[in-house]
């Protein structure tokens, strides 16, 4: 059981490049989200989906777009990479939309936009 | 909306010695709330959380929250510190009525560090 895997863990990109970071969850899992952790801000939601074919908006999903074809890839891309999306980026996974589910968290892509 | 402060980015303690890492909440209503870990390199791992059943909260490692609706505050605590304690908290809450537990507002985190 690997939980959630990310992929890859650091990149580094060029302004005007487009990208995907990978995330996987082999618990079968049906909510899965991205974040974005900047210093001194914590982890903002970018988007998130409540099952395969359904994806919604977070707080800050402008210049990123998601998809979810089956249960345990949600994928993030990156349509036009700005200075402004470097960050640390993290997929979580959740059983349930329960309140009080447990987020399993994966262990972050590091992204670097010059 | 629902907002998290964390008081002090960083916090530095003796290993021994108690830890106290200060949360406080924004909401007229309690909300759930939770605490998450960052070891370095890692992906958060939730410590423990408030959903109402019990105002004291235990959670891993032996770290304790208390929920105080008065102070609107859910502090982490530890009695003594250990090395392997060294990492990021985030203190995060999911205001009441809001569907979806991916939709935690967190804290900006506090960063804990053990002087041997």
């Amino acid at each position: 059981n690997a939980g959630v895997t990310q992929t890859p863990k650091f990149q580094v990109l060029k302004t005007g490049q487009s990208m995907t970071l990978q995330c996987a969850q082999d618990m079968n899992h049906e909510y899965m989200s991205w974040y974005r952790q900047d210093p001194g801000m914590g982890l903002r939601l970018i988007h998130y989906s409540v099952g395969a074919g359904i994806t919604d908006q977070g707080e800050v999903p402008n210049g990123y777009n998601v998809s979810r074809s089956t249960t345990e890839d949600f994928p993030l891309r990156l349509l036009s990479a700005a200075p402004s999306q470097t960050s640390v980026y993290f997929c979580a996974s959740s059983y349930s939309g329960v309140p009080t589910e447990t987020q399993y968290f994966g262990p972050g892509t590091r992204l670097l936009v010059l | 909306a629902q907002s998290v402060t964390q008081l002090g980015s960083h916090v530095s303690v003796s290993e021994g010695a108690l830890v106290l890492l200060r949360c406080n909440y924004s909401s007229s209503v309690p909300p759930y709330l939770f605490w998450y870990v960052q070891y370095p390199n890692q992906g958060l791992q939730l410590l423990l959380k408030y959903t109402s059943a019990a105002t004291l909260v235990k959670g891993i490692n032996g770290f304790e929250a208390e929920f105080k609706k008065s102070e609107t505050s859910f502090h982490l605590t530890k009695p003594s510190a250990h090395m392997s304690d060294a990492a990021e908290y985030f203190c995060a809450a999911l205001p009441e009525g809001i569907q979806g537990a991916q939709k935690l507002v967190f804290g900006q985190g506090t960063r804990l560090t053990i002087n041997p």
